[in-house]
């Protein structure tokens, strides 16, 4: 398997602009996680999916921020409109279930001008 | 309030040498503690998980060890080599649900 895919691996906008990013979960794993990490607040859990349902968004900053599955093998978290505060790196790992091992994808570095 | 304390928060020693990380947590109720390896511009990567009932877990020459009463944990690192230059960060998932609480992480440096 070629483990978890995220596109694209940068992305460069402008304030106020929608940003999608785009993951493709492991094969046959049945929990998705979108994560953000920056130098300030490290790694942060933003949400996460079980057998594609939405199970806890409590970390998902505001309502600028959305995230979907509508299928086993396909997420997106949008943002919408963009702010500066949002650079961050955007990770999505899977696992087969909800507390097994997760496996992180290279994650996608997103800069808000 | 939950917490996940890291140290040192950076640390230098040389090849072959050996070192421990440390990770104290006042999370409550427990369910599982994690330690990743995050490579400079890669995404973490899973090194143990370890449930309430386990206080030892080995992967290679790393060996992570769970006191649950005191609620600390340590990475401990054998031989090490300059691939292990990364930052380690520690993960506590609260019991109930999967609300995660992450270290701030260590920053290993290894020096040939």
């Amino acid at each position: 398997d070629a483990g978890v895919i995220q596109s694209p691996r940068h992305e460069v906008t402008e304030m106020g602009q929608e940003v999608t990013l785009r993951c493709k979960p492991i094969s046959g794993h049945n929990s998705l996680f979108w994560y953000r990490q920056t130098m300030m607040r490290g790694l942060e859990l933003l949400i996460y999916f079980n057998n594609n349902v939405p199970i806890d968004d409590s970390g998902m900053p505001e309502d600028r921020f959305s995230a979907k599955m509508p299928n086993a093998s396909f997420s997106t978290l949008k943002i919408q409109p963009s702010e500066p505060r949002d650079s961050a790196v955007y990770f999505c790992a899977s696992s087969l279930a909800t507390l097994d091992v997760q496996y992180f994808g290279a994650g996608t570095r997103l800069s808000v001008l | 309030k939950n917490q996940v304390e890291q140290s040192p928060q950076s640390l230098i020693i040389l090849e072959g040498k050996n070192c421990t990380l440390q990770c104290n947590y006042t999370v409550s109720p427990f369910s599982n503690l994690r330690w990743y390896k995050q490579d400079t511009g890669r995404g973490p990567v899973s090194l143990t998980i370890m449930t309430f009932s386990e206080n030892t877990k080995s992967n290679g020459r790393y060996t992570a060890t769970l006191d649950a009463d005191t609620k600390q944990s340590s990475l401990h690192i054998t031989a090490s080599q300059l691939s292990d230059s990364a930052s380690y960060i520690c993960v506590v998932s609260e019991g109930g649900g999967f609300k995660t609480i992450f270290g701030a992480g260590t920053r290993l440096f290894v020096k040939a």
